[in-house]
């Protein structure tokens, strides 16, 4: 297996724009996270997946903040506008509910809102 | 909910000395105890785990060890060396259908 994707791996845009960032699980895992990495706030869980449905988005900032995962392979964050306080490193991880618990994250989005 | 603390937030050692990292949790019923390491620009990767069913586990050069009574577990590295330089995550876990809960991250740095 090829590991989780995401795309893009780097994104720079301006303040007000949209961004969508887009994350491929590891096939066979049930859940799906998604977490923000900054330096004054380390790693934040945003919102979480199982099979598909979302189960907590109290990690989600605010209401431009928004995520979907119409199926098993294949999940968005999207951010609506797009503020400067959004720049981070955006990481998807998947997990299976039958496992103990261990997570395997993707590669990373760094998104550089100007 | 789970609250994971981690200590040091920053670890500076010279080559070939030792480190330990320990983080607490608050969850009794957690039973599953991972660390991940972050190296710069890096995604975090899994390095070793430990069971509650255990008290110490070791690969190599790092080992963990789990304290149920007193709620806290340890990450240690010895002989450490510059690659070894990255952020360390501690998570408590109560299985699968269970979310993590991370802690706060140290940051090593192994000077050469």
């Amino acid at each position: 297996d090829a590991g989780v994707i995401q795309s893009p791996r780097h994104e720079v845009t301006e303040m007000g724009q949209e961004v969508t960032l887009r994350c491929k699980p590891i096939s066979g895992h049930d859940y799906l996270f998604w977490y923000r990495q900054t330096m004054m706030r380390g790693l934040e869980l945003l919102i979480y997946f199982n099979n598909n449905v979302p189960i907590d988005d109290s990690g989600m900032p605010e209401d431009r903040f928004s995520a979907k995962m119409p199926n098993a392979s294949f999940s968005t964050l999207k951010i609506q506008p797009s503020e400067p306080r959004d720049s981070a490193v955006y990481f998807c991880a998947s997990s299976l509910v039958s496992g103990l618990g261990e997570q395997y994250f993707g590669p990373g989005t760094r998104l550089t809102v100007t | 909910g789970e609250n994971v603390e981690q200590h040091p937030s920053t670890l500076s050692v010279q080559e070939g000395d030792s480190a330990v990292i320990k983080c607490t949790y608050s969850d009794s019923a957690s039973n599953y105890f991972p660390w991940y390491k972050q190296e710069l620009g890096k995604r975090p990767q899994l390095i070793i785990d430990i069971r509650s069913n255990v008290g110490e586990k070791k690969d190599q050069r790092i080992a963990v060890t789990l304290n149920k009574t007193a709620k806290h577990f340890s990450l240690h590295i010895t002989e450490t060396q510059p690659e070894d330089s990255a952020v360390y995550f501690c998570a408590a876990s109560k299985g699968g259908s269970y979310i993590p809960t991370f802690g706060r991250g140290t940051s090593l740095i192994v000077h050469p």
